[in-house]
């Protein structure tokens, strides 16, 4: 099974400020054949589903604030929110879908500080 | 406006079996993958399988093999998941969720999961 490993678990930003979030995976999620990286990131408030915002490590997805930036290849990957706003606050998983089983990241918490 | 919507909340004994009910509105139901992932209260998220709805062949994680059984119904657009012989660690929100059809490495396997229904709570105690 591939791994997923976020840093930090938590991390508390300042409004308007950078918010950086870290994914590595054990092994490679980048498939040769067509150079994409099967990464998928995910916010999720309490009492909600998650909420895909970024695919193939760095594509946006519709609807989705530009201050969500997605970054990284191969193992290592980011998550960044350039300027953190209230309803920002939430916890951000990165998964791999390159393999089966489908495996998430623990979860990072993020908070305004 | 495409959603899945989740059959509602249950409570279970241990030794027993649920199934969750997930309908498609607002796309063809046919041209992706439903994924099955559940998480414990204050826990990550966890992948028990998926389903392809047009060919109807399953995949599911090892730690549930013998457990679980995925399923669909295309008549009534309905995806389903049972999860038999429930033990006190099976509480959880279990989540279906939406992937398109890519090919990998010469096999039909999910893409990244754009579409979640509202979860539903499963839990078990005697």
């Amino acid at each position: 099974d591939i791994v997923m490993t976020q840093s930090p678990d938590s991390l508390a930003v300042s409004l308007g400020e950078r918010a950086t979030i870290n994914c590595k995976s054990s092994q490679s999620v980048l498939y040769s054949s067509n150079n994409k990286n099967y990464l998928a990131w995910f916010q999720q408030k309490p009492g909600q589903p998650p909420k895909l915002l970024i695919y193939w490590a760095s594509t946006r997805e519709s609807g989705v604030p530009d201050r969500f930036s997605g970054s990284g290849s191969g193992t290592d990957f980011t998550l960044t929110i350039s300027s953190l706003q209230a309803e920002d606050v939430a916890i951000y998983f990165c998964q791999q879908y390159y393999n089966t089983p489908l495996t998430f990241g623990q979860g990072t918490k993020v908070e305004i500080k | 406006q495409a959603q899945l919507v989740q059959s509602g909340a249950e409570v279970k004994k241990p030794g027993a079996s649920v199934k969750v009910s997930c309908i498609p509105s607002g796309y063809t139901f046919t041209n992706y993958i439903i994924s099955w992932v559940r998480q414990a209260p204050g826990q990550g998220l966890e992948w028990l399988g998926w389903i392809n709805i047009y060919s109807g062949n399953t995949k599911y994680a090892q730690k549930f093999q013998g457990r679980v059984t995925m399923t669909t119904d295309t008549s009534t657009n309905t995806a389903y998941m049972e999860l038999k012989s429930l033990r006190s660690d099976d509480t959880a929100v279990y989540y279906c969720a939406r992937g398109n059809r890519i090919m990998v490495r010469g096999a039909t396997v999910s893409g990244h999961l754009d579409l979640w229904g509202q979860g539903t709570l499963i839990t078990v105690s005697s």
